[in-house]
Formats: structure tokens, sequence, C-alpha cells
């Protein structure tokens, strides 16, 4: 079965510094993965999504970027973070046009 | 623009008494329809996918219905571990790589 690694599940960061959110998708080749972030009362906000190594699309101008080095690996990173970049950020994976898996979340907070 | 509308935003439900859930849409040729559970502090847990109108679906206390302009998630005879945030989804975007999340509807169901 397939399953969906999404790590830390916190992560309290000053403003400035970098960050680096790692996703790992296991029991699938080729998956479709993206990055959600999700603000309190405003539902979930696609970032970024992938349809394969090295290809990304963004969906919302910022100061984070997404990477997949991988074929089961995806990466949301910032070289420095706002306070606007606090949220609970989310990545998921599907097969095109089929429900997404979620993983558990990170609750970023910039403090 | 592809949209995906919930109502109500919040719903509170004395145990044992059923209600539903909406959610409209306005995606140009739905590819599908999906519902998710969301515990706070969690990743969103699918629950459902419809293709067509008039598909239905149930899983224990839940049943979600398809119509050609919204679906509705009913939940019969409702239990404190029923209290959650229920989000619904469409694929939009050209080929279907986009997710669009309505804002959801938070369920509280009172013992």
């Amino acid at each position: 079965s397939q399953t969906i690694h999404q790590w830390p599940a916190t992560l309290v960061q000053p403003v400035g510094s970098p960050l680096s959110l790692e996703c790992t998708v296991e029991g699938t080749s080729n998956p479709n993965l993206y990055w959600y972030r999700q603000a309190a009362g405003r539902g979930l906000q696609l970032l970024f999504y992938s349809v394969g190594i090295g290809q990304i699309s963004s969906e919302v101008p910022q100061n984070l970027s997404a990477s997949r080095p991988q074929d089961r690996q995806f990466i949301l990173s910032s070289k420095k973070l706002l306070l606007s970049d606090s949220g609970f950020y989310l990545c998921a994976w599907n097969r095109q046009g089929t429900e997404a898996f979620f993983g558990q979340g990170t609750r970023l907070t910039v403090v | 623009e592809d949209q995906v509308t919930q109502s109500p935003e919040a719903l509170r439900l004395q145990e044992g008494e059923s209600s539903s859930l909406n959610c409209s849409y306005t995606v140009s040729g739905l590819r599908g329809l999906f519902w998710y559970r969301q515990d706070p502090g969690k990743g969103p847990e699918f629950l459902f996918t419809l293709y067509s109108a008039g598909e239905e679906k149930e899983k224990e206390r839940l049943k979600a219905t398809l119509t050609k302009k919204e679906s509705f998630l009913h939940i019969t005879a409702p239990k404190p571990e029923d209290s959650a945030t229920y989000l619904c989804a469409a694929p939009s975007g050209a080929g279907s790589y986009q997710l669009t999340f309505g804002k959801g509807t938070k369920l509280s169901v009172i013992p």
C-alpha cells in the first residue's frame, strides 16, 4: 500500500532563516506531488505541484520554492522566511485527475 | 474560474441528529468530486470519490451524493467522533492536475 511521510510535524523558525520541508511517498512510482498551505478560515491553497522529476509548477508567487530531486521526494524550501509564511503545510500525492492522499502536515510558526 | 463552495461553514448537531453538508461547484467538465475529513492538526483523510450525477457512496454513517451542480454529504445519527472539518474538492485546470478545495464545514456533534 502507498504511504506518504512528511516531516517535521512542527517547526518554529525565526524571520529570515531558511526552510526545508521534506515529503516522501512509498509504494508507488511517478506520482503527482503537491505542496499545499492551509491558513485558518482560508482553506487549502495549492503552492506547487510536480508531475515528474525536476518538473515544478508554481501556483502562487512567493518566497517559497519546491524541488523534486527523486521520483518520490518533494521538498519545500525558502531562503529567508517571512512572518506571513506561518501556516500548516501539507504534502499530497495522486494520479492524474484522481483523489489525492495527504501527509500529516507541518505546523510552521515564524517568529 | 473553477470554484468549490461549501455550506454551512459550521454546523452543531446533537448526537443522533441527522443533517447534510453541501458542496456546490462551478468546474467546467467535472472530472470527479472528492470528500475528505480533517481532524485538528492532521492532514485531510480521503472519504469518497463521485464521478457522475446520481452516484452515491456510503461509509458507516456517511453518505455522499452528486448532482450536476452540487454534492451532499449526509450524516445519519452522528456521534461525537464524527466531529471534524469536512472538505470537498474537484480536479481543475489543464490536465486536471490541480485540486480546487472548498473552505470546509466544521461539524461539531454534541453528546
